[in-house]
Formats: structure tokens, sequence, C-alpha cells
């Protein structure tokens, strides 16, 4: 069954350092989001992207937070200078269709900001 | 008031029960709704997705909208205890925006 994957699980990085994380959508699909959740929290919506561009983002994607599709496969989260705060899993997930409900969800990215 | 409330948990069950779960929300465009289950540190896993209301049936799972209560449910028959997890309510609204607004996850343990 087709899935998204994402890399790397988990990641510990110093506060201020610059964090990439990478995903790999399901092949077919045409949207592709990043979502995060911390640790007891709800998942939160970040941002939504689609042919090339942000569709939509949230309050949260502020200027620290980058994405990028650099390649026909890849969809990327870059984090320029993380914060404490930015601990979080991050979760990217993928639908083929605009009017489809269905996102189907990476097994995330767990990051650790010290 | 939160744009969607789910109650917490944890719920308890004994194996063979029909569970309850449900999400109530505020914001009226919701249009798609949608149930996710989530294992401890993994990803959400699409269980159920419903556009406007009714209901839907897969396996022993049925998912309820009654947009007209704002309120969704998520019923599941004879429960098992690999049904442990937590159920997220997700739902977006009919603007073709793809945010999901989640709900923040009720936890389930089925006793076997």
């Amino acid at each position: 069954e087709p899935e998204v994957t994402q890399t790397p699980s988990h990641q510990v990085t110093q506060m201020g350092q610059e964090v990439i994380l990478r995903c790999v959508p399901i092949s077919n699909h045409l949207y592709f989001y990043w979502y995060r959740q911390i640790l007891g929290q709800k998942v939160e919506f970040l941002v939504s992207f689609y042919n090339n561009e942000i569709s939509e983002k949230s309050e949260i994607f502020d200027d620290q937070f980058s994405v990028e599709r650099p390649d026909g496969s890849n969809f990327t989260l870059k984090i320029r200078s993380t914060k404490l705060e930015d601990s979080a899993m991050y979760f990217c997930a993928s639908s083929e269709d605009r009017l489809s409900g269905e996102l189907f969800f990476g097994e995330g990215s767990r990051l650790t900001v010290l | 008031q939160k744009e969607v409330e789910q109650d917490p948990g944890p719920l308890s069950v004994p194996e063979g029960a029909i569970v309850s779960l449900n999400c109530t929300y505020s914001n009226s465009a919701f249009q798609y709704f949608m149930w996710y289950r989530q294992y401890s540190r993994k990803g959400p896993e699409l269980l159920m997705y419903t556009y406007s209301s009714g209901n839907k049936e897969d396996g022993r799972f049925t998912a309820q909208v009654d947009k007209s209560s704002k309120y969704i449910s998520l019923f599941i028959r004879d429960s098992q205890p690999s049904d442990s997890a937590t159920y997220l309510c997700a739902m977006s609204a009919d603007t073709g925006r793809r945010a999901l607004t989640f709900g923040s996850g009720t936890r389930l343990q089925v006793q076997p």
C-alpha cells in the first residue's frame, strides 16, 4: 500500500540551528501538507502546497519556516533558526484531490530542540 | 469557544463493547469530516471520511454527521484491544481549503 515516508524519524538539535525535515508523498498525489503536534497537544496545520507554491499557511508558519519541493518526489520543511518551542512531532501529509478530504499522513519526524 | 471540541478521555471499555466517540464544532462552514486513529508516537491514520451530513459505515466503524447540531460521532462495534489508540476528529470547510482542524483526541482503551 502506498505511504507517505518521512526522514529523519528523530532529530535533536541545538537552539538556533537550521533543521530540514524531509518527506516523500504518495506518488500520484498533488497536494502536500505539514502539520505539527506538540507533545500532549492537538495536531496543528502549518502549511499546504500545490503546484510548487504555498496555497495556505497558518499563523504558526512564520518567516522561520519554509517549504520546498526540490525534485519530483521530495517535499521538505526547513526551520531556519530553531527555538525551544519548535520541539514537536512534524507530520507530512498528501492528498490526491483538492476536493477530497482524504489526507494521508506519514509517521512523523520528532524534533527535539535543546 | 474552541473551534472543535473533543473529550480527551481516557475511555476504558471491555472487549466487545460498542464505543461511541464524538466531537462538536462551532464553524458552520465545515463540510468535510474525518476520523483518524493515532497510535502512540505514530502518524494519524485515516479511518472514516464523510462529506456533509449523514452516516457512513465501513466494517465495524460507523461515522455520523449532524450538521444542524454541529456534532459528529464515530461508533466502533465489537471493540478489540487493537482498537486501543487515540481517535482524532478532523474537519475542513467547503472552500477548497485543505487545512484540517483537529480535535484534541480521545484516548480509548479496550480491555481484554
